[in-house]
């Protein structure tokens, strides 16, 4: 079966950045795209970005232009989500999902990684 | 930017009665919606795509309906376990609506 592991929590300390994985099993890793949501502690979901496990093409949200990189390595059928210049307002639960390539649902979701950035 | 508007913030019901959440866009999408259903500390979870399309295992107590600007997610008949926050989701943008939070 579909299965989306991610990376654990993390603690960093504000201006520095953070590295998420995400690693999927269980279908072929290149015929679907990553996408990453992020949640705020109450708040709604929030849309990053995604990158297409086969072609490595992505696409980011304008609010993280500048600050997100999403990668991925083929071999080891894993993304990867780096975001830089942490703030506060950065804490959030971290989620990569898997989507069907030229769609725009997901459709099968990590546990999430929780980021902390504090002093 | 399209967003999506979801209505009531708060859905309190009684086991076996009917839910009614809807989703509205401020341009159209089309068919373009999908549905998701989060309980607390888990991930979301794909209920519904294309507006009405039910997802792999979803039982068929949810249903999904509208096009243009207007959406809903029904569930016909409420089962404790379906306490949950409910987000609906747009192609464009890929943005999230702000979610319902129903309470059994």
């Amino acid at each position: 079966q579909v299965l989306i592991v991610q990376s654990g929590a993390e603690v960093k300390k504000p201006g520095a950045s953070v590295k998420v994985s995400c690693e999927a099993s269980g279908y072929i890793f290149t015929t679907y795209s990553i996408h990453w949501v992020r949640q705020a502690p109450g708040q709604r979901l929030e849309w990053m970005g995604w990158i297409n496990a086969g072609n490595g093409d992505r696409q980011y949200s304008q609010n993280f232009q500048g600050r997100v990189t999403i990668t991925r390595d083929t071999s080891a059928s894993t993304a990867y989500l780096e975001l830089s210049s942490l703030n506060s307002e950065d804490t959030a639960v971290y989620y990569c999902a898997r989507n069907p390539s030229g769609w725009y649902y997901l459709d099968n979701w990590g546990q999430g990684t929780l980021v902390t950035v504090s002093s | 930017e399209n967003v999506l508007t979801q209505s009531p913030a708060t859905l309190s019901l009684s086991p076996g009665e009917r839910a009614t959440l809807s989703c509205r866009a401020s341009q159209s999408v089309s068919s373009y919606v999908a549905w998701y259903q989060q309980k607390p500390g888990q991930a979301p979870r794909l209920l519904i795509y294309d507006a009405s399309n039910r997802a792999t295992g979803i039982p068929a107590r949810f249903s999904g309906s509208g096009s243009g600007t207007d959406f809903t997610l029904t569930i016909s008949s409420l089962e404790p376990e379906d306490s949950a926050v409910y987000y609906c989701q747009q192609r464009s943008g890929f943005t999230f609506g702000g979610g319902t939070k129903v309470e059994i």
